[in-house]
């Protein structure tokens, strides 16, 4: 089915550690979008890439790094893991044109820093 | 700095109930306003997108409404089932700045059969 995937679901790490998170779309979407989400705080924009080549910080984006590796791949990397990155880790992406469209977002990467 | 609240944070009501939830944000400089859903575990599936120009969005049992003057819109759910139990996240898209979309909290509902 089209959509957003996001790899792995599931990730426990100890601080320190580093890590890549992954995430492609099919649908042929030119901006990609990551976002965390934390109880009581909602969901905030980590890092966003409006096209293939550009990226730029969102809300939140000390300790982590991304790379749009190409027009489907999105990737976000914490170089060294801290407890305060546990969190809910979500990928979204969107066709940026004449119309309105909605966003569309993976399942999520539950991490876990201990 | 554009803000996003919902409330009530959480809602349980009886099956077959119609009911509203709530979005405020603080500046009416946007360009859409959507509403998302999510289940436990899952991601945010896209409900209703309004445009700044919109007045209401409609898709099957769901109503949603646009009063950017006021700052505020409103999903409402008829007939409400069991299988409407989720989480409802309303969320914003500023019209200047970052490509982003600016988030409330979210409404936890609860459809008791």
């Amino acid at each position: 089915n089209a959509g957003v995937t996001q790899t792995p679901k599931f990730q426990v790490l100890k601080t320190g550690q580093s890590m890549t998170l992954q995430c492609a779309q099919d649908m042929n979407h030119n901006s990609m979008y990551w976002y965390r989400q934390d109880p009581g705080m909602g969901l905030r924009l980590i890092y966003y890439s409006a096209s293939e080549g550009t990226t730029d910080k969102g809300e939140v984006p000390n300790g982590y790094n991304v790379s749009r590796l190409n027009k489907r791949e999105f990737s976000l990397r914490l170089e060294s893991a801290a407890p305060s990155q546990t969190s809910v880790y979500f990928c979204a992406s969107i066709w940026e044109g004449w119309s309105n469209q909605p966003q569309h977002f993976g399942d999520g990467t539950r991490l876990s820093i201990l | 700095k554009q803000e996003v609240t919902q409330i009530p944070a959480a809602l349980s009501v009886p099956e077959g109930e119609n009911l509203v939830l709530n979005c405020s944000f603080t500046d009416s400089a946007i360009y859409n306003l959507q509403w998302f859903r999510q289940d436990p575990g899952k991601g945010l599936t896209s409900l209703l997108l309004i445009q700044s120009s919109q007045r209401e969005q409609t898709s099957g049992r769901l109503n949603a409404s646009l009063d950017k003057s006021s700052g505020r819109s409103t999903l409402y759910i008829a007939a409400s089932q069991p299988g409407d139990s989720a989480t409802y996240l309303c969320a914003v898209r500023p019209l200047q700045g970052a490509q982003k979309l600016v988030f409330g909290q979210g409404t936890r509902l609860t459809i008791n059969p």
